[in-house]
Formats: structure tokens, sequence, C-alpha cells
């Protein structure tokens, strides 16, 4: 499965909207891209996933270039709650999960 | 509903000795997941459960660490003669048929003195 990159960490303020970028230049045509997220001491959540086309649900916004090289995942109003560890992961199958090291994400009042 | 519940929430052992974490997926869920967290990385796959067979394995360190799922539903982690590099955060995670989606455990905290 491709490889990702993300920034380590970012801030952001309560209420703004959050956008956290992913790179994926490797990714290949099977390949879906998933983030999850993870609340201090908590297992991963799943957040949203997209093979090429920009997907929303109720919890965030997914866009993926027109090259697939890169995504951003969009969280419209952040809260403190969203503060956590946020993982973008390439994967051509549902099972097998590549982690890394995802961004720490702050929300700041 | 329930979500996936692992027991137990806490383990310390002793180097050499065996251990076993249970996973207790939502009910209904075909597939089983298990993953290592180290601290401050993210989680890394060690087998996936397709009913009660281990359809992929290739994530277990070494023949120490064996996962069962006699039933298609509970699963124990068993890990014979610990090292301290065993110490980890051990997550569980389920899905049901066709579904992208993973759903994850609280975790076991593992400490081997």
């Amino acid at each position: 499965d491709a490889k990702t990159t993300q920034p380590p960490s970012m801030d952001c303020a309560e209420g703004r909207a959050a956008n956290l970028p992913c790179n994926h230049s490797t990714i290949s045509g099977n390949e879906y891209v998933y983030w999850y997220r993870q609340i201090h001491s908590q297992g991963p959540q799943y957040i949203i996933h997209g093979l090429k086309n920009n997907e929303t649900n109720e919890m965030a916004s997914l866009i993926i270039t027109e090259d697939r090289k890169s995504s951003t995942l969009i969280l419209p109003h952040a809260t403190l709650r969203d503060t956590a560890v946020y993982y973008c992961i390439v994967a051509s199958n549902d099972y097998k999960l590549s982690f890394g090291a995802g961004t720490t994400v702050t929300v700041r009042a | 509903g329930a979500g996936v519940s692992q027991t137990p929430s806490n383990k310390v052992t002793e180097k050499g000795k065996y251990v076993e974490l249970r996973c207790d997926p939502i009910s209904g869920h075909t597939a089983l997941y298990w993953y290592r967290q180290s601290l401050g990385q993210g989680p890394e796959f060690l087998i996936y459960f397709q009913g009660t067979g281990a359809a992929d394995d290739s994530g277990l360190p070494n023949d120490r660490f064996f996962a069962v799922r006699p039933e298609g539903s509970v699963s124990t982690l068993k890990i014979q003669r610990t090292e301290r590099g065993d110490s980890a955060v051990y997550l569980c995670a389920s899905s049901s048929q066709g579904s992208e989606t993973q759903y994850f455990g609280p975790g076991t905290r593992l400490l081997v003195l």
C-alpha cells in the first residue's frame, strides 16, 4: 500500500474549520483514502473514506485532488472534543490498515 | 448498541509469563482484527480473521504470538514467554461483511516488567 505524509501537528481555533492535509503521491488506482482519529486513551475511530470523488458525512468532508496524489480532511466547525491524532491511510483493501504517525490536532478555545 | 469490548483493560505481567487478551466484537460482525500500538506510534496490524479462520496473520511479530477465534465471535490473543518489548496497547477491531469501516475497542494496556 502507498505511504502517506502528514504534518506532525497542527493547532486550530474552536469553531473554525480545520483543514488536515495528506500527501499520497504513490497511490495506485485501486487504493482508497481512509481517515481515522484517535482521542487520547481510546481506540481509533473511523471518520470517512473515498476513492476519487469528494465525500461528506456528519463528521467531516474529504477532498481528493484530481490526480489523487493528495487529500484534505475538513472538520467544518472544530470543537475541543476534536482534539486527537488524525491518521490518513491509503489501502487497497479494507482490512490491513497502516496507520503511520498521524497529525496531532489540538483545538484551542 | 454495544461496541467492541476488550478485557482486561490493563495487564501487568513479568518477563517470561504467558498472557491472554480477549476481544468481544460487535454482535454479527464477521471480521475481526488485532493491532498493536507502541507508545507514540500508530497502531500496527497483527492479524485478521474472517469468521473462524485467520485470513492474514502476516503482522504477528514471531511465533510467541498466536490468536484464535474458535466460534467466529470472541477472539483471544495469546502471548507466550512475554518480553519487555511486548509492552504496548493491544487493540481489537471488528467490521461487518462487506463494510470498509473498522470499529475499535478501547484496547488492553500490557506492561511486561
